[in-house]
């Protein structure tokens, strides 16, 4: 299973809003509606900050969605924060008990 | 208050084995789908390996099959991860993470904070 597709890099400004794009296929974004977002900071464990497309954990800020159309998962952050500034990593279930993640996208908030 | 702490990384031989464990706490373990995720050096996240609540399931990313296994102690909240014929591609940090739901594999809400693992001569 081939990791998901992110763009290696994002920027944007304190209270802007940015979208983080992660492309897979019809066997794993497109087949499920089981994509989640994690958030790492450096030398940190990562944190589930979206699950099932659009979920939020409880405690993770509603300037984080998410949204998929086909094949394409989407990260929004609005309202971005100096402390957004991290990587994060798609993901999606692929079947069989199993998840693929992206590649990562750091995000720098300039 | 979930807590998940690894153990066991170090610096190893190429061809040689480590046992990872995973101390768990603050939660049911006996009721969640268990995984073990690595991040080799400056790279991405990579599922390695998923056990069932009750280890009847395992599920292996194709390059440790063979290789790693995967088991739980439910009467001691005990994870495991045994890497056997460890190859440098090994190198990485390795997480040990909890599914989100009871019963069923999903997403992972609590990741520990990661043991390394160094194949090298």
């Amino acid at each position: 299973q081939s990791a998901l597709t992110q763009p290696a890099s994002v920027s944007g400004s304190p209270g802007q809003s940015i979208t983080i794009s992660c492309t897979g296929t019809s066997s794993d974004i497109g087949g499920y509606n089981y994509v989640s977002w994690y958030q790492q900071h450096p030398g940190k464990a990562p944190k589930l900050m979206i699950f099932d497309v659009n979920r939020r954990p409880s405690g993770v800020s509603d300037r984080f969605s998410g949204s998929k159309s086909g094949n394409t998962a989407s990260l929004t952050i609005s309202g971005l924060q100096t402390e957004d500034e991290a990587d994060y990593y798609c993901c999606s279930y692929v079947g069989d008990n199993s998840r693929v993640f992206g590649g990562g996208t750091k995000l720098t908030v300039l | 208050e979930v807590q998940l702490v690894e153990s066991g990384g170090g610096l190893v031989q190429p061809g040689g084995s480590l046992r990872l464990s995973c101390a768990a706490s603050g939660f049911t373990f006996s009721n969640h789908w268990m995984s073990w995720v690595r991040q080799a050096p400056g790279k991405g996240l990579e599922l390695v390996a998923n056990i069932k609540p009750d280890g009847s399931e395992e599920y292996y990313v194709d390059s440790v099959k063979g290789r790693f296994t995967i088991s739980r102690e439910n009467a001691k909240n005990s994870l495991f991860l045994q890497m056997n014929n460890l190859r440098a591609e090994d190198t990485a940090v390795y997480y040990c993470a909890k599914s989100l739901w009871v019963r069923y594999y999903s997403d992972y809400d609590y990741w520990g904070q990661g043991t390394l693992v160094t194949v090298s001569s």
